[in-house]
């Protein structure tokens, strides 16, 4: 069974362009997950959707990030117009459930920005 | 958020046991800790989790205190592909009422030979 995949593995941009991360979830996961973790702090939640509803943005940083989970299967992250701060290594997860169900971590996506 | 404290780093001697501790005085009553590693450029692969007594699975255990403000991961016979940062993990109930993990810093384990 393929596992949490990210795509870019690497994103480097300059200051003021638009990104735009993907994540495919494991097949059959409804939750998923971003977080991310910037120069020298710990990984953070960013959001949360079940299927294609966002149940929780809380730890999305600003408005020019925006998540979106259309059809419920694969999710993608846009950053617009990218900062200097945005640089780091954004991570999705997914899980069958919620409760009490373990979440499972694609690889990452190294974003740097210039 | 309830929050995870965790050494920054330490050393190993390949093939003996690692014992990594975490500090987690706010846990809730009915919250699980989860223990996940993150090795050089991968995501974050689940180890081990419990909830109050010990747990014990192929690559690990997992102590609890009894009062559940501390735990320590033990690895038993630590390999050098065990070099990795381990996280020590509580859950948070998001605004919506469902869950987001809550990591710490994690402490990064070096296995010497």
């Amino acid at each position: 069974e393929a596992g949490v995949t990210q795509f870019p593995s690497h994103s480097v941009i300059e200051k003021g362009q638009t990104v735009t991360l993907r994540c495919d979830p494991i097949s059959g996961h409804d939750n998923l997950y971003w977080y991310r973790r910037v120069m020298g702090k710990e990984i953070k939640f960013l959001l949360h959707f079940v299927k294609e509803s966002k149940q929780d943005e809380s730890g999305m940083p600003n408005n020019r990030f925006l998540a979106e989970r259309t059809g419920g299967t694969y999710s993608t992250l846009k950053v617009q117009p990218a900062e200097l701060e945005d640089s780091g290594v954004y991570f999705c997860a997914s899980s069958l459930g919620d409760s009490r169900v373990l979440q499972y971590f694609g690889p990452g996506t190294r974003l740097t920005v210039l | 958020d309830a929050k995870t404290t965790q050494p920054t780093s330490m050393d190993c001697a390949e093939g003996r046991a690692a014992n990594l501790p975490c500090n987690h005085s706010t846990i809730s009553g009915n919250e699980y800790v989860y223990w996940y590693r993150q090795i050089h450029s991968q995501g974050p692969q689940y180890i081990i989790h419990g909830l109050k007594n010990n747990e014990t699975n192929e690559m690990a255990s997992l102590i609890i205190t009894e009062d559940r403000k501390s735990s320590t991961l033990i690895l038993p016979h630590a390999t050098l592909r065990d070099t990795a940062v381990y996280y020590c993990i509580v859950r948070d109930r998001t605004t919506s009422g469902t869950y987001k993990y809550i990591f710490g810093t994690g402490t990064r384990l070096k296995v010497l030979a």
